[in-house]
């Protein structure tokens, strides 16, 4: 089945630095989904991308859909303590057996020194 | 109204207990899931509704037996469930035409099974 290849599994930065990771995937989505998840509490989304080369931004967030439709990468700028958490990207595709189905990468654990 | 409520949030279960998990969504969206995710790893799909019918069981056993009642309520039924069981539940919701529109996920119930 499909497969997210997500990195990297962690990251320690400072306060101030920017972040970057990224999730390849062996076969097509054309849906990807960026989301956050705190200790004890349920993802939540932070950029949906619905199409290949879209670049798209949330804040100091901003993501982009491959333009082969195989990856997608998430920046953040300027981290702050409450960036802390671990970030998942999800792949989708709409239609027939895969409805309704996401394919998670294994996520990436930031954390941000102060 | 932008919010998937899942109750209880914690949950301690003996092995021959039997229990519910309850999920409700006014957001309109008529496709609903169930996840399971351990720690640290990626949600993994257990369920998919779409307009109160089951379209989607990822082969989970049978000690797990989700019900659709209305098109705002998700509910888990748990029966006989083992400690491996042990993890947190999340019900999710999105639009079932676009179904990676909107997919919102609650903040999970923890369950513990002794």
């Amino acid at each position: 089945g499909q497969q997210l290849n997500q990195s990297p599994q962690s990251m320690f930065i400072q306060e101030g630095e920017d972040v970057s990771m990224n999730c390849t995937s062996s076969s097509i989505f054309n849906t990807w989904l960026w989301y956050k998840q705190d200790p004890g509490e349920g993802p939540v989304l932070l950029i949906a991308l619905y199409k290949a080369g879209e670049l798209t931004s949330n804040g100091r967030l901003t993501a982009q859909f491959g333009i082969t439709r195989k990856d997608s990468f998430l920046n953040i700028s300027a981290s702050i303590p409450s960036d802390v958490g671990i970030y998942f990207c999800a792949g989708a595709n709409a239609g027939g057996t895969s409805y309704g189905k996401l394919t998670f990468g294994q996520g990436t654990i930031l954390t941000v020194h102060p | 109204d932008t919010e998937v409520t899942q109750t209880p949030k914690h949950l301690v279960m003996g092995m021959t207990n039997k229990k519910s998990l309850k999920c409700e969504q006014h957001m309109g969206h008529r496709a609903m899931y169930w996840y399971k995710q351990k720690a640290k790893k990626p949600p993994e799909l257990m369920f998919v509704y779409s307009y109160e019918k089951l379209s989607i069981n990822e082969s989970v056993p049978s000690r797990f037996s989700p019900e659709c009642p209305n098109s705002s309520l998700l509910n888990l039924h748990l029966h006989a469930l083992q400690p491996e069981d042990s993890a947190l539940y999340l019900c999710a919701s999105s639009r079932p035409d676009r179904p990676h529109y909107g997919y919102t996920f609650g903040s999970g119930t923890r369950l513990t099974v002794v």
